[in-house]
Protein backbone atom coordinates (compact mmCIF):
# COMPACT_ATOMS: atom_id res chain seq x y z
CA UNK A 1 0.00 0.00 0.00
CA UNK A 2 0.92 3.63 -0.08
CA UNK A 3 3.11 5.11 1.93
CA UNK A 4 3.34 8.69 4.14
CA UNK A 5 3.54 11.10 1.39
CA UNK A 6 4.70 14.81 1.86
CA UNK A 7 4.46 18.23 -0.23
CA UNK A 8 6.06 19.98 -1.46
CA UNK A 9 9.03 18.19 -1.75
CA UNK A 10 11.10 21.19 -1.63
CA UNK A 11 10.28 24.84 -0.41
CA UNK A 12 12.35 27.42 -0.74
CA UNK A 13 11.32 30.75 0.69
CA UNK A 14 11.63 34.26 1.67
CA UNK A 15 12.35 35.06 5.59
CA UNK A 16 9.21 36.89 6.76
CA UNK A 17 6.79 34.79 4.39
CA UNK A 18 4.31 31.90 5.74
CA UNK A 19 4.71 28.22 4.87
CA UNK A 20 2.33 25.30 4.77
CA UNK A 21 3.91 21.61 4.65
CA UNK A 22 1.33 19.04 3.95
CA UNK A 23 1.35 15.45 5.38
CA UNK A 24 -0.93 12.00 4.13
CA UNK A 25 -0.30 9.94 6.84
CA UNK A 26 -0.80 5.70 5.87
CA UNK A 27 -4.20 4.85 5.81
CA UNK A 28 -5.62 3.84 8.89
CA UNK A 29 -3.07 5.06 11.17
CA UNK A 30 -4.41 6.52 14.14
CA UNK A 31 -1.19 8.84 15.17
CA UNK A 32 0.96 11.13 13.17
CA UNK A 33 4.08 12.53 14.17
CA UNK A 34 6.04 15.67 12.77
CA UNK A 35 9.72 15.50 13.46
CA UNK A 36 12.10 18.46 12.18
CA UNK A 37 15.85 17.77 11.05
CA UNK A 38 18.39 20.54 11.09
CA UNK A 39 21.72 20.08 8.92
CA UNK A 40 24.09 18.05 10.82
CA UNK A 41 21.73 16.93 13.73
CA UNK A 42 19.06 14.33 14.43
CA UNK A 43 15.39 14.28 14.09
CA UNK A 44 13.58 16.79 16.44
CA UNK A 45 10.17 15.66 17.67
CA UNK A 46 7.76 18.87 16.89
CA UNK A 47 4.17 17.88 17.49
CA UNK A 48 2.04 14.55 17.86
CA UNK A 49 -1.69 14.14 16.86
CA UNK A 50 -3.71 10.86 18.03
CA UNK A 51 -7.56 10.12 16.97
CA UNK A 52 -9.70 13.27 18.33
CA UNK A 53 -7.16 13.80 21.60
CA UNK A 54 -5.52 17.10 22.26
CA UNK A 55 -2.17 16.98 20.16
CA UNK A 56 1.10 17.05 21.81
CA UNK A 57 2.83 20.23 21.08
CA UNK A 58 5.56 20.34 23.53
CA UNK A 59 8.22 20.36 20.79
CA UNK A 60 6.88 23.26 18.54
CA UNK A 61 9.87 25.76 18.95
CA UNK A 62 7.78 28.62 18.95
CA UNK A 63 4.05 30.15 18.27
CA UNK A 64 5.06 30.93 14.50
CA UNK A 65 4.56 26.94 14.48
CA UNK A 66 1.09 24.97 14.16
CA UNK A 67 -0.26 22.44 12.87
CA UNK A 68 -3.95 20.88 12.44
CA UNK A 69 -4.80 17.12 11.48
CA UNK A 70 -8.60 16.69 10.30
CA UNK A 71 -9.48 13.20 12.19
CA UNK A 72 -6.92 10.36 11.04
CA UNK A 73 -5.88 12.10 7.67
CA UNK A 74 -4.28 14.84 6.36
CA UNK A 75 -1.87 17.13 8.61
CA UNK A 76 -0.21 20.86 7.85
CA UNK A 77 2.41 22.17 9.64
CA UNK A 78 2.70 26.41 9.15
CA UNK A 79 5.23 28.08 9.88
CA UNK A 80 4.47 31.68 10.18
CA UNK A 81 7.10 34.75 9.51
CA UNK A 82 9.51 32.62 8.61
CA UNK A 83 13.55 32.93 10.12
CA UNK A 84 16.58 31.25 8.02
CA UNK A 85 16.78 29.07 11.62
CA UNK A 86 13.88 27.47 10.10
CA UNK A 87 15.61 25.97 7.29
CA UNK A 88 15.88 22.26 7.59
CA UNK A 89 13.98 18.71 6.51
CA UNK A 90 10.57 18.44 8.04
CA UNK A 91 9.39 14.74 8.49
CA UNK A 92 6.21 13.62 9.20
CA UNK A 93 5.72 10.14 10.25
CA UNK A 94 2.40 7.93 11.38
CA UNK A 95 2.07 4.74 13.22
CA UNK A 96 -0.89 2.41 13.51
CA UNK A 97 -1.23 2.63 17.44
CA UNK A 98 0.03 5.02 19.47
CA UNK A 99 2.71 4.59 22.26
CA UNK A 100 5.98 2.25 21.29
CA UNK A 101 4.39 1.39 17.96
CA UNK A 102 7.06 1.22 14.79
CA UNK A 103 6.42 5.02 13.24
CA UNK A 104 6.74 4.86 9.06
CA UNK A 105 8.30 7.79 7.91
CA UNK A 106 7.59 9.94 5.13
CA UNK A 107 10.09 11.49 2.22
CA UNK A 108 10.26 15.21 4.20
CA UNK A 109 9.81 18.47 2.72
CA UNK A 110 13.12 20.00 2.22
CA UNK A 111 12.29 24.07 3.47
CA UNK A 112 15.27 26.89 2.37
CA UNK A 113 14.62 30.01 3.96
CA UNK A 114 16.39 32.71 2.30
CA UNK B 1 20.56 19.14 26.34
CA UNK B 2 21.14 16.06 24.14
CA UNK B 3 20.02 12.86 25.87
CA UNK B 4 20.77 10.41 23.11
CA UNK B 5 24.39 10.72 21.62
CA UNK B 6 26.06 9.48 18.36
CA UNK B 7 29.32 10.41 19.03
CA UNK B 8 30.88 9.51 15.24
CA UNK B 9 29.68 11.58 12.71
CA UNK B 10 31.02 9.14 10.14
CA UNK B 11 32.25 5.57 9.47
CA UNK B 12 33.70 3.85 6.80
CA UNK B 13 33.74 -0.61 6.26
CA UNK B 14 35.19 -2.94 3.58
CA UNK B 15 32.65 -4.74 2.21
CA UNK B 16 32.21 -8.28 4.02
CA UNK B 17 33.67 -6.62 7.03
CA UNK B 18 31.44 -6.01 10.34
CA UNK B 19 30.05 -2.72 11.12
CA UNK B 20 29.78 -1.46 14.53
CA UNK B 21 27.72 1.62 15.21
CA UNK B 22 27.55 3.37 18.67
CA UNK B 23 24.95 5.16 20.75
CA UNK B 24 25.04 6.71 24.37
CA UNK B 25 22.39 7.98 26.45
CA UNK B 26 21.58 9.90 30.01
CA UNK B 27 19.21 8.78 30.65
CA UNK B 28 17.96 5.98 32.52
CA UNK B 29 14.25 6.29 31.89
CA UNK B 30 13.60 4.96 28.57
CA UNK B 31 11.62 1.98 27.38
CA UNK B 32 12.71 1.30 24.28
CA UNK B 33 15.77 1.99 21.77
CA UNK B 34 15.65 1.86 18.00
CA UNK B 35 17.63 2.06 14.94
CA UNK B 36 16.60 3.44 12.15
CA UNK B 37 18.19 4.08 8.47
CA UNK B 38 17.71 6.37 6.15
CA UNK B 39 19.01 6.56 2.74
CA UNK B 40 19.29 10.39 0.89
CA UNK B 41 15.94 12.05 -0.32
CA UNK B 42 14.00 9.58 1.74
CA UNK B 43 12.16 8.99 5.33
CA UNK B 44 14.16 7.24 7.97
CA UNK B 45 12.62 3.35 7.77
CA UNK B 46 13.03 1.49 10.82
CA UNK B 47 15.79 -1.40 11.02
CA UNK B 48 15.91 -3.43 14.29
CA UNK B 49 14.67 -2.27 18.31
CA UNK B 50 15.65 -3.75 21.87
CA UNK B 51 13.03 -3.62 24.75
CA UNK B 52 15.15 -2.23 28.04
CA UNK B 53 15.17 -4.85 29.43
CA UNK B 54 16.82 -7.27 27.20
CA UNK B 55 20.58 -6.94 26.13
CA UNK B 56 20.89 -8.40 22.69
CA UNK B 57 18.25 -8.80 19.56
CA UNK B 58 19.08 -9.94 16.46
CA UNK B 59 17.72 -9.97 12.93
CA UNK B 60 19.26 -11.51 10.25
CA UNK B 61 22.54 -9.26 9.42
CA UNK B 62 21.70 -6.81 12.16
CA UNK B 63 22.27 -7.15 16.10
CA UNK B 64 21.53 -4.44 18.40
CA UNK B 65 23.68 -4.64 21.87
CA UNK B 66 22.16 -2.82 25.28
CA UNK B 67 24.45 -1.91 28.35
CA UNK B 68 22.60 -0.53 30.50
CA UNK B 69 24.89 0.34 32.97
CA UNK B 70 27.28 2.05 30.78
CA UNK B 71 23.93 3.35 29.19
CA UNK B 72 25.43 2.46 25.95
CA UNK B 73 23.92 0.86 22.64
CA UNK B 74 25.22 -0.60 19.49
CA UNK B 75 24.22 -2.25 15.98
CA UNK B 76 26.32 -4.56 14.63
CA UNK B 77 25.71 -5.43 10.81
CA UNK B 78 27.82 -8.45 9.61
CA UNK B 79 28.74 -9.12 7.28
CA UNK B 80 28.44 -5.43 5.65
CA UNK B 81 27.52 -4.75 2.02
CA UNK B 82 27.70 -1.72 -0.43
CA UNK B 83 23.70 -1.65 0.06
CA UNK B 84 24.14 -0.75 3.76
CA UNK B 85 25.46 2.99 2.77
CA UNK B 86 23.53 4.90 4.64
CA UNK B 87 22.28 7.38 7.42
CA UNK B 88 21.53 5.54 10.74
CA UNK B 89 19.90 7.25 13.47
CA UNK B 90 19.59 5.71 17.34
CA UNK B 91 16.01 6.43 19.07
CA UNK B 92 14.55 6.31 22.53
CA UNK B 93 11.20 5.99 23.73
CA UNK B 94 11.34 7.41 27.11
CA UNK B 95 8.80 5.06 29.60
CA UNK B 96 7.05 8.63 30.49
CA UNK B 97 6.04 8.62 27.11
CA UNK B 98 2.44 7.51 26.17
CA UNK B 99 2.43 9.07 22.65
CA UNK B 100 5.67 7.40 21.29
CA UNK B 101 7.24 10.29 21.27
CA UNK B 102 11.29 9.09 20.00
CA UNK B 103 14.21 11.36 20.61
CA UNK B 104 16.89 10.82 18.15
CA UNK B 105 20.93 10.86 17.84
CA UNK B 106 22.21 12.95 15.67
CA UNK B 107 22.99 10.42 13.31
CA UNK B 108 26.40 8.42 12.18
CA UNK B 109 27.00 8.26 8.23
CA UNK B 110 27.94 4.96 7.11
CA UNK B 111 30.05 3.89 3.85
CA UNK B 112 30.53 0.33 3.07
CA UNK B 113 33.29 0.10 0.77
CA UNK B 114 33.04 -2.56 -2.36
Amino acid sequence: GAGVSQSPSNKVTEKGKDVELRCDPISGHTALYWYRQRLGQGLEFLIYFQGNSAPDKSGLPSDRFSAERTGESVSTLTIQRTQQEDSAVYLCASSLLPGGDTQYFGPGTRLTVL
Amino acid sequence: DQQVKQNSPSLSVQEGRISILNCDYTNSMFDYFLWYKKYPAEGPTFLISISSIKDKNEDGRFTVFLNKSAKHLSLHIVPSQPGDSAVYFCAALPSSSNTGKLIFGQGTTLQVKP
